[in-house]
């Protein structure tokens, strides 16, 4: 497709239980970053990917989160033993040029824990 | 580390009056600064940005921001709102030179054009 790709759109899940999402970058786009947006928030930075490899993962809150882009295209965000407070829209954005700031978002994924 | 200060969670406005959404930032050093939009049921979109040059600047829907270093400000206006401008928008920063580029985001206005 011609945008960034998220899967699913929603997901619920019981408190404890392991999450993944996936973003499907737009074809050609080395930078891939990930953002929560809680309620009533703005998106806060997670991670961004530079090709394979994790050039910034200061945003992950603790060590239940893990991201992987193994082949420099798509991504997934992985969260272990989920929290209700993790229940938030995650967005994936990617980008040809990050420095210019624009960045090409994905609808989000909405995680719900119950 | 840097902020982003929207003031106004939520504004109505009629159609064809003028708007201004507010935007404050705190930084120790130089940035870049975006408005990003957020239509009903889609994703994020750049609508304009700041990087260099003339502190003010336009998108191709009507809408300009003028940067205001002494201020810390990055207000964004339309002379005259439309329907379809119905939408969340975010002030956006991200440090120059930083490595990752990453933005820091302010909590958004939604903007309301009534008809």
């Amino acid at each position: 497709g011609a945008g960034v790709s998220q899967t699913p759109s929603n997901k619920v899940t019981e408190k404890g239980k392991y999450v993944e999402l996936r973003c499907d970058p737009i074809s050609g786009h080395t930078a891939l970053y990930w953002y929560r947006q809680s309620l009533g928030q703005g998106p806060e930075f997670l991670i961004y990917f530079q090709g394979t490899g994790a050039a910034d993962d200061s945003g992950l809150p603790n060590d239940r989160f893990f991201a992987v882009r193994p082949e420099g295209s798509v991504s997934t965000l992985k969260i272990q033993r989920t929290e209700r407070g993790d229940s938030a829209v995650y967005l994936c954005a990617s980008s040809s040029a990050p420095g210019q700031g624009e960045l090409f978002f994905g609808e989000g994924s909405r995680l719900t824990v119950l | 580390a840097q902020s982003v200060t929207q003031l106004d969670s939520q504004v109505p406005v009629f159609e064809e009056a003028p708007v201004e959404l507010r935007c404050n930032y705190s930084s120790s050093v130089s940035v870049y600064l975006f408005w990003y939009v957020q239509y009903p049921n889609q994703g994020l979109q750049l609508l304009l940005k700041y990087l260099s040059g003339s502190t003010l600047v336009e998108s191709i829907n009507g809408f300009e921001a003028e940067f205001n270093k002494s201020q810390t400000s990055f207000h964004l206006r339309k002379p005259s709102v439309h329907i379809s401008d119905t939408a969340e928008y975010f002030c956006a920063v991200t440090n120059i030179g930083a490595g990752s580029y990453q933005l820091t985001f302010g909590k958004g206005t939604k903007l309301s054009v009534i008809p």
